[in-house]
């Protein structure tokens, strides 16, 4: 069965602390891995779409990347505006199953 | 554009009420989809669309039912609302399956009581 799982559930860093989550999925033939942000009370925004091990997409201070079993979004030098709920998706036939989230809290 | 458009923002009803939850968007998308979102357990998908006319069931369609008779509008009805179906719904569009560049619309928070 498809399958996304996220870690850690929850993250607190410090201003400037960099780190980064996982996103671990088991899917028969991949066709896609998505990574999105959540802002308490607003739907999902899109950030990276990732497609063959090896492969990583920049956006300021996030970097994901993938590997055959997993995909690490990191996270550099963050700031308070980067707190959010961090969500990982894998392309299943025509849908998307997506992880529980990681929700990241940046302190100044 | 005003991208995916959900309505109501809240909703509470009583167990048994039906009720249906609107969703529109104007980026003349073919894919909609309709997901509840639950606290630890992330988004779940309830019924998509690949075009007007065209709709097919997601993980947990038990209990909701869609039509697709526009591109503009996906609505989803709740047949007889349970306790369990309180959540946040999110309808969201997607202009091409193959990048998962899905635009969410902004929620809509159930409460059955």
């Amino acid at each position: 069965e498809d399958q996304v799982t996220q870690s850690p559930e929850a993250l607190r860093l410090q201003e400037g602390e960099s780190s980064s989550l996982n996103c671990s999925y088991t899917v028969s033939g991949l066709r896609g891995l998505f990574w999105y942000r959540q802002d308490p009370g607003k739907g999902p925004e899109f950030l990276f779409t990732l497609y063959s091990a090896g492969e990583e997409k920049e956006k300021e201070r996030l970097k994901a990347t993938l590997t055959k079993k997993e995909s690490f979004l990191h996270i550099t030098a963050p700031k308070p505006e980067d707190s959010a709920t961090y969500l990982c998706a894998v392309r299943r036939g025509q849908n998307f199953v997506f992880g529980p989230g990681t929700r990241l809290s940046v302190l100044p | 554009n005003a991208g995916v458009t959900q309505t109501p923002k809240f909703q509470v009803l009583k167990t048994g009420q039906s009720m249906t939850l609107q969703c529109a968007q104007d980026m003349n998308h073919e894919y909609m989809s309709w997901y509840r979102q639950d606290p630890g357990m992330g988004l779940r998908l309830i019924h998509y669309s690949v075009g007007a006319g065209i709709t097919d069931q997601g993980e947990v369609p038990n209990g909701y039912n869609v039509s697709r008779s526009t591109t503009e509008d996906f609505p989803l009805r709740l047949l007889s609302a349970a306790p369990s179906q309180t959540s946040v719904y999110f309808c969201a569009s997607n202009p091409d399956i193959e990048r998962g560049t899905q635009y969410f619309g902004p929620g809509t928070r159930l409460l059955v009581l």
